[in-house]
């Protein structure tokens, strides 16, 4: 079954720590793996997809087949980074995207 | 662009009535889908259309919900009787034509539904 968890409902960091945001995925064939963000009163957009190889705001996340997870990853945190995150995957030869339940993260100054 | 259009935008309504919910996709977009987001179970899709045919629709929770694109621009998601445990925030969203570089999916802003 294609599956997407994301185990933390809430990260909690102060500014300049680094940020770890885990998802990990089940699906049978090679899977497309996107990281969706919703920042305060702003609309769900893309954050970033693994096939770009890139670099969005200081955030990375790579695909590791072998533990089937794709962690978002940020070495120093800041403020505007705080919003809900959402990890989505998607299958070949579909348009259809299956997200996490969401992980809220909360950056302190 | 004014983006993937939803209205209402807040909609607050008794148990047993019913509820219709609007979208506008994206012009040029081929791909429609409606979602709804909880606390508890996040972001789940309900139904997605390609070129106006529903292509699945086993996320619908049950027959009270129904969803039509009758045309490239227009979609409609209904509940009908509705229930309070169908209150949740439903969004849309819109995204071009499959390709290896079109997986990216466009919101709109959603719908509040309150079902008292």
């Amino acid at each position: 079954a294609q599956r997407v968890t994301q185990p933390e409902k809430l990260l909690s960091v102060f500014k300049g720590a680094p940020v770890e945001l885990k998802c990990n995925y089940s699906y049978s064939g090679s899977p497309e793996l996107f990281w969706y963000v919703q920042y305060s009163r702003q609309r769900l957009q893309l954050l970033l997809r693994h096939i770009s190889r890139e670099s969005i705001k200081g955030f990375t996340a790579d695909l590791n087949k072998g533990e089937t997870s794709f962690h978002l990853k940020k070495p120093f945190a800041q403020e505007e980074d705080s919003a809900m995150y959402y990890c989505a995957l998607s299958g070949y030869n579909t348009d259809k995207l299956i997200f996490g339940t969401g992980t809220r993260l909360q950056v302190f100054p | 662009d004014a983006g993937v259009i939803q209205s209402p935008r807040h909609e607050v309504t008794e148990m047993g009535q019913e509820v219709t919910l609007r979208c506008k996709p994206i012009s040029g977009h081929n791909s429609l889908f409606w979602y709804r987001q909880t606390m508890m179970r996040g972001l789940e899709l309900l139904i997605y259309f390609n070129n106006n045919v529903p292509i699945d629709d086993s996320g619908m929770p049950e027959d009270r919900f129904s969803a039509k694109m009758p045309n490239a621009s227009f979609s409609t998601l209904k509940i009908q009787p509705s229930e309070p445990r169908d209150s949740a925030v439903y969004f849309c969203a819109s995204s071009l034509p499959q390709g290896r570089d079109s997986y990216e999916q466009y919101f709109g802003p959603g719908t509040r539904l309150t079902v008292t």
